[in-house]
């Protein structure tokens, strides 16, 4: 809902391109998060590509990173060089630090070009 | 590891029925959680259990939904009445203790359609 704003799609980038997904979430609603990232392949289930837990930490998974930032409240997710398999949906969710459930983003549908 | 369970994969109900969605967790999870996925909505939470104990049940609908976890291996999401507008993929989750900071493992999902 409104407390989770990720890039609206889908987004299209052409292999060995770079990406970013951004993602930003209100401060008013989810404190102190711990932040996910999730992402659901062609025919697969949801699961986690990285996650961080303290503010100002970086987490990393399959060429992917997103850095924790506080002062912005966001949580972009970054790839320096994009493959096709890396076509998926990809999910924002943050965790209040007080309670164990994932409040989800949108999604955002990634095609990647040959 | 099988990861979590949810049967069936796919009901069709008619309006008015019943329907009951079935969860099973990681082997050694005692955190369950559900979450409903539809176009427009997109992954809504339901509800949680902790320890089988219903911990926070913020986004189930007042009427016709309820969840249970009668004993660790297992959660039902029941529908009474279903309406069209039930009509998503229901998903189940678990994690080790269900605090902050642990990672939900996900089941394939329910596709449910209410005719």
């Amino acid at each position: 809902g409104d407390s989770v704003t990720q890039t609206e799609g889908p987004v299209t980038v052409s292999e060995s391109e770079s990406l970013i997904i951004n993602c930003t979430y209100s401060a008013t609603s989810i404190a102190y998060p711990n932040l996910f990232w999730y992402v659901r392949y062609p025919g697969e289930g949801l699961q986690l590509l990285l996650k961080v837990i303290t503010a100002g930490q970086k987490g990393s998974s399959r060429g992917f990173e997103a850095t924790y930032n506080k002062e912005t409240t966001s949580f972009h997710l970054q790839k320096a060089s994009v493959q096709e398999s890396d076509s998926a949906v990809y999910y924002c969710a943050p965790m209040n630090y007080n309670q164990g459930k994932l409040i989800f983003g949108q999604g955002t549908k990634l095609s990647i070009k040959p | 590891n099988a990861g979590v369970i949810q049967t069936p994969r796919h009901k069709v109900t008619g309006k008015g029925q019943e329907a009951t969605l079935w969860c099973e967790p990681i082997s050694g999870h005692s955190a369950v959680f559900w979450y409903r996925q539809t176009i427009v909505q997109g992954l809504e939470f339901l509800t949680y259990f902790r320890n089988q104990a219903p911990i926070d049940d913020s986004g189930m609908p007042k009427e016709r939904f309820s969840a249970q976890m009668p004993n660790q291996s297992h959660s039902t999401l029941k529908i009474q009445s279903t309406q069209p507008q039930d009509s998503a993929v229901y998903l189940c989750a678990s994690s080790l203790t269900g605090v902050s900071a642990e990672t939900l493992y996900f089941g394939s999902g329910t596709r449910l359609t209410v005719l």
